[in-house]
């Protein structure tokens, strides 16, 4: 079993839906929680990090961490076809430490 | 804007060729990735450096080295290449207690 567990996909969502995306994980001791997109032939782009347990905002982006279940979700509201992307979790146990990647979703939005 | 450059976007190599992948970085990073990127696989990690001179081997060493003779600069030696390394390479940087990594754009090696 890996260590972190993402739904490969594809996602395939009509513009303006609202989008979850979500991993699991099974080390207790991870406590950095990262969100990156990557589009077609690029690097993956941090997107969004989060501390522990709870939510955090940034524009039309939630991130959001169940420490208790071990699952974190990303939230994408009004979801654009320039959303159309691979997105990946990423977490450690550490700050700055070595990160543990999720497969990656790839999500498709139509318009 | 910081920066990790990969010097190529696209490689194609012949088998048993010697291959050079070079990564910079203009952030000041101390550690320094090579993953390699597959459909279906993911990232998995090649090879890391935490400083200059220092390389750690990742998941799957075998059949690469790394260079890392100057804190900025990453490099990825693929010594005799083989058509099994084709594919994605991704070069990442982080700052040690920084908020995750920083990615190059990829190069894409194709070996015939």
């Amino acid at each position: 079993q890996k260590e972190v567990e993402q739904d490969p996909g594809p996602l395939s969502v009509p513009e303006g839906a609202i989008v979850s995306l979500n991993c699991t994980y099974s080390n207790s001791a991870f406590q950095y929680f990262m969100w990156y997109r990557q589009y077609s032939r690029k690097g993956p782009e941090l997107l969004m990090y989060t501390y522990s347990s709870g939510n955090k905002e940034d524009g039309r982006f939630t991130a959001q961490v169940d420490k208790s279940s071990k699952y974190i979700s990303l939230f994408i509201r009004d979801s654009q076809p320039s959303d159309s992307a691979t997105y990946l979790c990423a977490m450690s146990s550490n700050a700055g430490n070595m990160l543990t990647f999720g497969g990656g979703t790839r999500l498709m939005v139509k318009p | 804007d910081v920066k990790v450059t990969q010097s190529s976007r696209y490689l194609v190599k012949r088998t048993g060729e010697k291959v050079f992948l070079e990564c910079v970085q203009d952030m000041d990073h101390e550690n320094m990735f090579w993953y390699r990127q597959d459909p279906g696989l993911g990232l998995r990690l090649i090879y890391f450096s935490y400083d200059v001179k220092m390389k750690e081997k990742g998941d799957i060493p075998e059949g690469y080295s790394v260079s890392r003779e100057k804190k900025e600069r990453f490099s990825l030696i693929l010594e005799s290449a083989s058509t099994n390394q084709t594919s994605m390479y991704l070069c990442a940087s982080s700052l040690t207690g920084g908020p995750g990594y920083t990615f190059g754009s990829g190069t894409r090696l194709t070996v015939v």
